[in-house]
C-alpha cells in the first residue's frame, strides 16, 4: 500500500523549534518530488516547501523562507521539515505529499501548535 | 503567486441534484510541457485532502464518475452530476504549474 505517515508535531513556544518527519512506503520514494503543505485551523491549504527527488532543488514559501529547512533521506524513505524560529502563525496541521504538481498521496497530517 | 479564485464559497445542494464549482486562475496554467496542472481535491472533516481530478479532467482511481472536471487556460469547473450524502466536504482547486503551487479558498458543499 502506498502510504505517507507524518510525525513530529507538538506544542512549542514562540521562537522554538520542531522537526517533522514523513515516512514513505509502498512506492519508490527516491523517484518522486515531495512537498509539505499546511492548513491553519479552520483555514485553507498553503504550500510550504518543495524538494526534488535527489534533494538538489528546493523551494520555500516566502512565509517560511530562512526559518524552515526541507530535506530527505532516500535510503530511509523519509522526508523532513526542520522548523526554527516558530511563530504563532505557523500553527497548523502539516501534511507531507507526493508529486507537488498534483499531490496524489498525502500523509495523515501532524499538528503544530505555537503558543506560550 | 498565482491567485486561484473559487466560487461559490458555500454551496447548499439537494440530494440527487447537480452541483458546479468554478475556479479561475490569475494567469494561464499551461506549463511548458503542454500540460495544465489544475487539480481538484475533496477534504472531508478531520481528513487529509484527497485528489479527485488531475490535469483538468482526469479522474483519479476510485473516484465516482459523477465527478468531472473541465476547462482550459484560466477557467475551470468541477461538476458533481448527482450529489450524494458522502459528497459533503470542502472542495479545493489547486494549480501546480507555477511555483509555489496555490489553492483556491475552498467551497463547502452541504446538503440543503
Amino acid at each position: 500500500e502506498v502510504q505517507l505517515v507524518d510525525s513530529g508535531g507538538g506544542l512549542v513556544q514562540p521562537g522554538g523549534s520542531l522537526r517533522l518527519s514523513c515516512a514513505a512506503s509502498g512506492f519508490s520514494f527516491s523517484s518522486y518530488e515531495m512537498t509539505w503543505v499546511r492548513q491553519a485551523p479552520e483555514k485553507g491549504l498553503e504550500w510550504v516547501s518543495y524538494i526534488s527527488p535527489s534533494g538538489s532543488t528546493i523551494y520555500y514559501a516566502d512565509s517560511v523562507k530562512g526559518r524552515f529547512t526541507i530535506s530527505r533521506d532516500n535510503a530511509k524513505n523519509s522526508l523532513y521539515l526542520q522548523m526554527n524560529s516558530l511563530r504563532a502563525e505557523d500553527t497548523a496541521v502539516y501534511y507531507c505529499a507526493r508529486d507537488p504538481r498534483g499531490p496524489d498521496v498525502w500523509g495523515q497530517g501532524t499538528t503544530v501548535t505555537v503558543s506560550s | 503567486d498565482v491567485v486561484m479564485t473559487q466560487s461559490p464559497l458555500s454551496l447548499p445542494v439537494t440530494l440527487g441534484q447537480p452541483a458546479s464549482i468554478s475556479c479561475r486562475s490569475s494567469q494561464s496554467l499551461v506549463y511548458s510541457d503542454g500540460n495544465t496542472y489544475l487539480n481538484w481535491f475533496q477534504q472531508r472533516p478531520g481528513q487529509s485532502p484527497r485528489r479527485l481530478i488531475y490535469k483538468v479532467s482526469n479522474r483519479d482511481s476510485g473516484v465516482p464518475d459523477r465527478f468531472s472536471g473541465s476547462g482550459s487556460g484560466t477557467d475551470f469547473t468541477l461538476k458533481i452530476s448527482r450529489v450524494e450524502a458522502e459528497d459533503v466536504a470542502v472542495y479545493y482547486c489547486m494549480q501546480g504549474t507555477h511555483w509555489p503551487g496555490t489553492f483556491g479558498q475552498g467551497t463547502k458543499v452541504e446538503i440543503k
